[in-house]
């Protein structure tokens, strides 16, 4: 069974604290994604990778940074965590080729920062 | 810009009754759609897509129809169950061949009993 696993489920920060969000797919995707998910707003892309030591910006990357080490692995990165950056955060993969839609996602990250 | 758009944040159906989900993209460039559906507590899961050459998909118990004409996605639910109150989310691949998805905003489906 096709597992993308985000290491926390629930966190609890305080402003300017820095965040690390994990996330680990066992499935050899390519593409891996970091979305937020935020009530009326739908998912947003923070950003992406195509591969091991790329990265893309995505829609609202400002605030964030990711880095992906190996190929299973992608992280998110709050270097100062603000209230502003409390959400469901949701990680992704999805094989490369082109339009491919079944993105497979983890179960998300419920950060509220204080 | 390019947004995708559902026309209702919440829908209530009963028991058995067929649901319609509808949503509007701007994008007349894109050429794939996808429809998602999110349970409380999980992940968004993929349920269907169809590409822009297509006007209606069938899967298990689930339809999607596409009218590029007035840009607009639709998805049916037959006989719906309890199982499918979830949120459903439209998402398109926009311009270009990035691989990314953009989201809709999401419609909650409620299933009375």
């Amino acid at each position: 069974d096709v597992k993308v696993t985000q290491s926390s489920r629930y966190l609890v920060k305080r402003t300017g604290e820095k965040v690390f969000l994990e996330c680990v797919q066992d499935m050899d995707h390519e593409n891996m994604f970091w979305y937020r998910q935020d009530p009326g707003l739908g998912l947003r892309l923070i950003y992406f990778s195509y591969d091991v030591k790329m990265k893309e910006k995505g829609d609202i990357p400002e605030g964030y940074s990711v880095s992906r080490e190996k190929k299973e692995r992608f992280s998110l990165i709050l270097e100062s965590a603000s209230t502003n950056q409390t959400s469901m955060y949701l990680c992704a993969s999805t094989t490369a080729g082109a339009n491919t839609g079944e993105l497979f996602f983890g179960e998300g990250s419920r950060l509220t920062v204080l | 810009g390019e947004s995708v758009g559902l026309h209702l944040p919440t829908l209530s159906v009963q028991e058995g009754d067929n649901s319609i989900i509808n949503c509007a993209y701007s994008n007349s460039a894109s050429d794939y759609f996808i429809w998602y559906k999110q349970e409380s507590g999980k992940g968004p899961q993929f349920i269907i897509d169809i590409r822009s050459n297509m006007d209606k998909r069938q899967g298990q118990r689930v339809t999607v129809l596409l009218n590029k004409t007035v840009k607009h996605l639709s998805l049916q639910i037959a006989a719906t169950q309890p199982g499918d109150s979830a949120v459903y989310f439209c998402a398109e691949t926009g311009s270009g061949n990035t691989g990314k998805l953009i989201f809709g905003q999401g419609t909650t489906l409620q299933v009375k009993p």
